[in-house]
């Protein structure tokens, strides 16, 4: 079993839905981020979080550190946001060992 | 700021050849990561170095790959030879290497084909 399992593997919405990619994980971690990869470009970090919720514009994540779960919300979807998002979690170990495990990504494809 | 600088952008070999791929991270930023990402998966860390010295190179395949970060600036990652399964990107992140900085930035990736 991976680490990282992520959800749905591949989603198709419609412009102005409201889409939620989700993420389990399965050891403790310090920190979780999510991430966009575009086709042909580099990733850029979306958020980190360590608890709670946090917002910025359309996209919205949340995540349950009991539970071992994060979501990553998408309100008021746009062709725009058609990329591969990705999970990944930091583990607890401090300082420089910590290590970062990803997880496969989700391919999201958003139509006009 | 300035992000992270990654090149060649893309790059198409033969099998057996070799090919080198640089990257130059955050200025201050003490850890460098490269990572492989194969079509359709996540990043794979190939190894991680804090200043000029390795932290973790458990996954890189020693016999063909290697990487260096002499001054603990700026950094190579080197495969030679290069097989069919090495073509993916090559994808290079820094963060600040104290202890509690989670921020990670990753370059543009360099797209390796090996035919």
């Amino acid at each position: 079993k991976n680490e990282v399992e992520q959800s749905p593997q591949n989603l198709t919405a419609q412009e102005g839905e409201f889409i939620t990619i989700n993420c389990s994980y399965s050891v403790g971690i310090s920190a979780l981020h999510w991430l966009q990869q575009h086709p042909g470009g580099g990733i850029v970090s979306l958020f980190m979080l360590s608890s709670g919720k946090k917002k910025h514009g359309r996209l919205i994540a949340t995540i349950n550190i009991q539970e071992k779960h994060s979501s990553l919300h998408i309100t008021a979807s746009h062709p725009r946001d058609s990329a591969v998002y990705i999970c990944a979690v930091r583990s607890r170990s401090t300082g420089a060992n910590s290590k970062l495990t990803f997880g496969k990504g989700i391919t999201l494809s958003v139509r006009p | 700021e300035a992000g992270v600088a990654q090149s060649p952008r893309y790059k198409i070999i033969e099998k057996r050849q070799s090919v080198a791929f640089w990257c130059n991270p955050i200025s201050g930023h003490a850890t460098l990561y490269w990572y492989q990402q194969i079509l359709g998966q996540g990043p794979k860390l190939l190894i991680q170095f804090q200043n000029n010295g390795v932290v973790d190179d458990s996954q890189l395949p020693k016999d063909r790959f290697s990487a260096e970060r002499l001054k603990g600036v700026d950094s190579t990652l080197k495969i030679q030879p290069a097989k069919l399964e090495d073509s993916a990107v090559y994808l290079c992140a820094s963060r600040p290497g104290y202890s509690g900085a989670n921020v990670l930035t990753f370059g543009a990736g360099s797209r390796l084909t090996v035919l």
